[in-house]
């Protein structure tokens, strides 16, 4: 149990589906991310929330499309998905302005089939 | 923007032997994390390294920061069946290095 909980697990949608995947941080942490993990490109960061604001997005397409409500969830709205986006998607949690180490979740292994 | 590389990407060594995975970065870093993702896990925070020149060890584990502090190393001695799984730094606003993926020959 690491404080960052990911669901779904695992998730099989056609290109033509549209799904979210949430992640929760119990840890009080001011900081979340969504990385990507393929055996193209290990853990490629998408996107960062700091403060609730998206501070960073690393030329993703726009067919992945995150949300942050609040400081303790994060979403990853997800659209006409490409046979290619099928990877592991890992999201974390830090304490930014401390260094603080990234706490990941168990990620949601995606298929598009 | 800030990149990290590391090599190999691929290790495999008998267990017993020891094992080093290197982290460059093409700028100066203030600080670099390690991690470890055993197979079919998640990254596991191992260790933070901040000053230069710093050496961190944690069991067989030792840890290296460069004096311009634009790369790192990890190196385990003796290697163990346990120490199987992928080895990544971190950088700069948690932008993760390529990784080395570590295998145990028994």
């Amino acid at each position: 149990e690491t404080g960052v909980t990911q669901t779904p697990r695992h998730l099989v949608m056609g290109m033509t589906n549209k799904k979210s995947l949430k992640c929760e941080q119990h840890l009080g942490h001011n900081a979340m991310y969504w990385y990507k993990q393929s055996a193209k490109k290990p853990l490629e960061l998408m996107f960062v929330y700091s403060l609730e604001e998206r501070v960073e997005n690393n030329s993703v397409p726009s067919r992945f499309s995150p949300e942050c409500p609040n400081s303790s969830h994060l979403f990853l709205h997800l659209h006409t998905l490409q046979p290619e986006d099928s990877a592991l998607y890992l999201c974390a949690s830090s304490q930014v302005g401390d260094r603080g180490r990234a706490f990941f979740g168990q990620g949601t292994r995606l298929t598009v089939v | 923007g800030q990149q990290v590389m590391q090599i190999p990407q691929y290790q495999h060594v008998q267990e017993g032997e020891d094992f080093t995975t290197y982290c460059n970065s093409s700028t100066t870093l203030s600080n670099i994390q390690w991690y470890k993702q055993r197979p079919g896990g998640h990254p596991v925070f191992l260790i933070q390294l901040v000053k230069s020149g710093e050496v961190k060890k944690q069991k067989r584990l030792t840890f290296q920061f460069g004096e311009a502090k634009k790369n790192s190393s990890l190196h385990i001695t003796a290697t163990q069946t346990t120490d199987v799984g992928t080895y990544f730094c971190a950088g700069e606003k948690l932008t993760f290095g390529t990784g080395t993926r570590l295998t145990i020959i028994p």
